[in-house]
């Protein structure tokens, strides 16, 4: 149990419909990230969030939202995606936006786009 | 803007035989390093870290890392493998000075064999 939960853990979906990830941790952090998994490739950062704000946002396309409504949650709209967009989404927290901190990461969604 | 290079995809090893993963950074400034293991089906779980003082560093489970800065490298090493150390292995550095996100490699995927 590393104290950060996201669900589902799996996830297929239509390049129309619209879905939603769902990141939660209980270590008190205050920050919280998404990435991007895909094989073989380095993780892509995709969004950082500190105290609820938004910090980075690293190029993502507009089809990902994120969402931010307190320290403890961070979500992950996704809307007309495309088969590319396959791939493991990772969520991440750490105690703060600092270079030495550890970030603890959720098992991740499996996401595949048909 | 700082990078890491893990050479290798894939190493396949016996049980109880040494190991090495290699890491290569690339920095302007002065880096913390990092170490993070993914079994199947998790999230990623940090494993060791440099920050500062001792090159050497170890974890509880048997491995450990040297940094070495003239050769900007933070190679993983354990001298005896088990079947429970088959992970997917990622290497990290983030810069003192810069950006505090941590840029991860691709990954190395460490295959012990029977």
């Amino acid at each position: 149990e590393t104290g950060v939960t996201q669900t589902p853990r799996h996830l297929v979906m239509g390049m129309t419909n619209k879905k939603s990830l769902k990141c939660e941790q209980h270590l008190g952090h205050n920050a919280m990230y998404w990435y991007k998994q895909s094989a073989k490739k380095p993780l892509e950062l995709m969004f950082v969030y500190n105290f609820k704000e938004q910090t980075e946002n690293n190029s993502v396309p507009s089809r990902f939202s994120p969402e931010c409504p307190n320290s403890s949650h961070l979500f992950l709209h996704l809307h007309t995606l495309q088969p590319e967009d396959s791939a493991l989404y990772l969520c991440a927290s750490s105690q703060d936006v600092i270079g030495s901190v550890e970030a603890f990461f959720g098992q991740g969604t499996r996401l595949t786009v048909v | 803007a700082q990078s890491v290079t893990q050479l290798d995809s894939q190493v396949p090893v016996f049980e109880e035989a040494p190991v090495e993963l290699r890491c290569n950074y690339s920095s302007s400034v002065s880096v913390y390093l990092f170490w993070y293991v993914q079994y199947p089906n998790q999230g990623l779980q940090l494993l060791l870290k440099y920050l500062s003082g001792s090159t050497l560093v170890e974890s509880i489970n048997g491995f450990e890392a040297e940094f070495n800065k003239s050769q900007t490298s933070f190679h993983l090493r354990k001298p005896s493998v088990h079947i429970s150390d088959t992970a997917e292995y990622f290497c990290a550095v983030s810069d003192l000075g810069g950006s505090y996100i941590p840029t991860f490699g691709r990954g190395t995927s460490l295959i012990v064999h029977p």
